[in-house]
């Protein structure tokens, strides 16, 4: 299978902890999303790559989130001092840059911060 | 600013019945739109997307989509509806390229009866 992976899939941790969150886009595609979905509403965007290059971050990006996407292949997206509003399910997404503009999402990574 | 509503949190129907999702948005110029379909423990995937030409578009799954312009509206149909089809369904509205215009909808949840 040669989709968007993510992992974990499920990660529980305590208050304060640090978390760090991978995503395996599909190979060659360029753009590579990430979201926030908490329970009942939609994706979240929080912040693209085009290849290694950090393009955008909304505002939902408080200083405790980082992400990279060191070789313009796999991201990770690292929370630190976890709060308990952090708990969501966290998506990734890739697309090629030109094409059918369509994201292709990952199966995302559930958090709960207890 | 770009938003999208879906009116309808939860809809009921019976297996064979058809459907409809409404979705209407706002946005300040010509719109990119988009039906994504979430089922439990999966990403999301899409159904189907406008981004100009014939106002009716058809999609993935027997679905098929209807831009009205005049309405800022973007209802998702299908004829009849399957079992399989019962999972969150959203509409999102963007520019695509640019990150942070992406807007989702709250989603709406589709239960079949049998």
């Amino acid at each position: 299978d040669t989709g968007v992976s993510q992992n974990p899939r499920h990660k529980i941790t305590k208050r304060g902890q640090n978390v760090t969150f991978r995503c395996d886009p599909i190979s060659e595609h360029n753009r590579l999303y990430w979201y926030r979905q908490t329970l009942g509403q939609g994706p979240e965007f929080l912040t693209y790559f085009q290849n290694e290059a950090q393009l955008e971050k909304s505002r939902l990006l408080s200083d405790r989130f980082s992400a990279e996407r060191p070789k313009g292949s796999f991201s990770t997206l690292e929370i630190q001092r976890t709060e308990q509003g952090d708990s969501a399910m966290y998506l990734c997404a890739s697309m090629v840059e030109e094409g059918s503009y369509e994201q292709y999402f990952g199966p995302g990574t559930r958090l709960t911060v207890t | 600013a770009q938003s999208v509503t879906q009116p309808d949190i939860h809809i009921t129907v019976s297996e064979g019945a058809s459907l409809e999702l409404r979705c209407n948005y706002s946005y300040g110029a010509t719109p990119y739109l988009f039906w994504y379909v979430q089922s439990p423990g999966q990403g999301l995937q899409l159904l189907l997307k406008y981004f100009s030409g014939d106002t009716l578009v058809q999609g993935i799954k027997g679905f098929e989509a209807e831009f009205k312009r005049s309405q800022s509206s973007f209802n998702l149909r299908k004829p009849s509806v399957h079992w399989s089809d019962a999972a969150e369904y959203f509409c999102a509205v963007g520019a695509v390229l640019t990150g942070d215009d992406m807007r989702f909808g709250a989603g709406t949840r589709l239960t079949v009866k049998p």
